[in-house]
This record gives C-alpha cells, structure tokens and sequence, in this order.
C-alpha cells in the first residue's frame, strides 16, 4: 500500500536551476498539499489543492508553483531555486478538504540549493 | 495568529520511564488537534487526533492526549517508554472554520531514549 509518493528523494541544485518535484497518492484523496519542514520550523505549509483543478497558497508560496495534474498527482515546481529553499519537502494528501481531516504524509524530498 | 508551542525542543529519558510532551496553542473555538510523530528521514505519521467528545484520547503505540480547554494544553503521554519511541513529535492545530485547510505545527520535540 503505497499512499503518498514523492520523487526524487535527494536532488541537488544549483542557484538559478529549475526542478519540479512530483508526488502521486493512492488512497482516492480529494485534497493534496506541499510542506516543507527547516530545522526549528516545524512544518509550514507551502500550497494545497482542496480539490480537482483548484489551487492556493498557504503560508510559504513565494518561489513556488504547483499543478494539480489529476486526481492523483499534485506537482511543486521551483522556477528559479534559491538557497532559502533548501528544505525537506513534504507532499501530503487527505479524503477531503478542511482541517479537520487526517492528512497523510509522503517520506519527503530534500533538497539542497547550492 | 494561530500557533502551536511545544515549549521543550529536547527531552531524554530512560526506557520503561513515563513520558509527558507539552503542548499549547492560542485559543480557537473549536480546535482540532493532532500528534504526529516522524522518525529519521522519515515522513510524519499520525498518533492521535481530538475533534471533539472525551478530553483524554486514545492513539496508536500507546500513546494518549489529554485536551484541556481552560490550559489551552493537548499534552502527549505514555505510561512506559520503549527504545523505538526515540523520534521527533509534533503537535499540529486546525480550525473548523469552513475552508479552513491550513494546519498549525509546533516546532518539535526531540525525544531521545537511554537504555
């Protein structure tokens, strides 16, 4: 039982490079999300998609894009890396929207910016 | 703004010892809370969760959490630590409020465990 997938696990960057980090979940979820998580921070919340062909941003969107490709996939790209965004990045999902629900976590991606 | 504190980023104790985590959050009318623990290059798993109904809770691994309203308080607690609960945990806060999708995490606590 797979739930979250992210890729790639490790990647690292240059200042200035481009890198879309995938994720895909198994579990039939309505609402997808993207975490990054620094040392000290705890967890801040990147973008979600509540549902199918919606977006927004949550506390942290600045240097980021996402696409909701399908029910499925919820993609986290990185147009111009910076070294501020050197993090651990977590793609998560849950059955529906709101905060009350139980989010699943993927293992994480990190990702370095030199 | 919202927030969540878990006022001890580091915490050892001895196997078979008793554990309690601290954790405070401001004030929501109707809070919903979890505990989430992650072990090393690990994603986060689910612990435990209070919506609403009885204040202690019950989750997995033997753990529970006691949510008061008057401390603004959801500690994490196990009556006897086992070597595998070496992790980091954290307490995280939603809201109710229609279209509210944004949980609050606390920074952490680092649980280290001596055998």
């Amino acid at each position: 039982n797979a739930g979250v997938t992210q890729t790639p696990k490790f990647q690292v960057l240059k200042t200035g490079q481009s890198m879309t980090l995938q994720c895909a979940q198994d579990m039939n979820h309505n609402s997808m999300y993207w975490y990054r998580q620094d040392p000290g921070m705890g967890l801040r919340l990147i973008y979600y998609s509540a549902s199918e062909g919606t977006t927004d941003k949550g506390e942290v969107p600045n240097g980021y894009n996402v696409s909701r490709l399908n029910k499925r996939e919820f993609s986290l790209r990185l147009e111009s890396a910076a070294p501020s965004q050197t993090s651990v990045y977590f793609c998560a999902s849950s059955e529906f929207g709101g905060s009350g629900n139980t989010i699943y976590f993927g293992e994480g991606s990190w990702l370095t910016v030199v | 703004a919202q927030s969540v504190t878990q006022p001890d980023i580091h915490i050892t104790v001895s196997e078979g010892a008793s554990l309690e985590l601290r954790c405070n959050y401001s004030y929501g009318a109707t809070p919903y809370l979890f505990w989430y623990v992650q072990s090393p290059g690990q994603g986060l798993q689910l612990l435990l969760k209070y919506f609403s109904g009885d204040t202690l809770v019950q989750g997995i691994k033997g753990f529970e959490a006691e949510f008061k309203r008057s401390q603004s308080s959801f500690n994490l607690r196990k009556p006897s630590v086992h070597w595998s609960d070496a992790a980091e945990y954290f307490c995280a806060k939603g809201d109710s409020g229609a279209g509210s999708y944004q949980l609050t995490f606390g920074k952490g606590t680092k649980l280290s465990v001596i055998p």
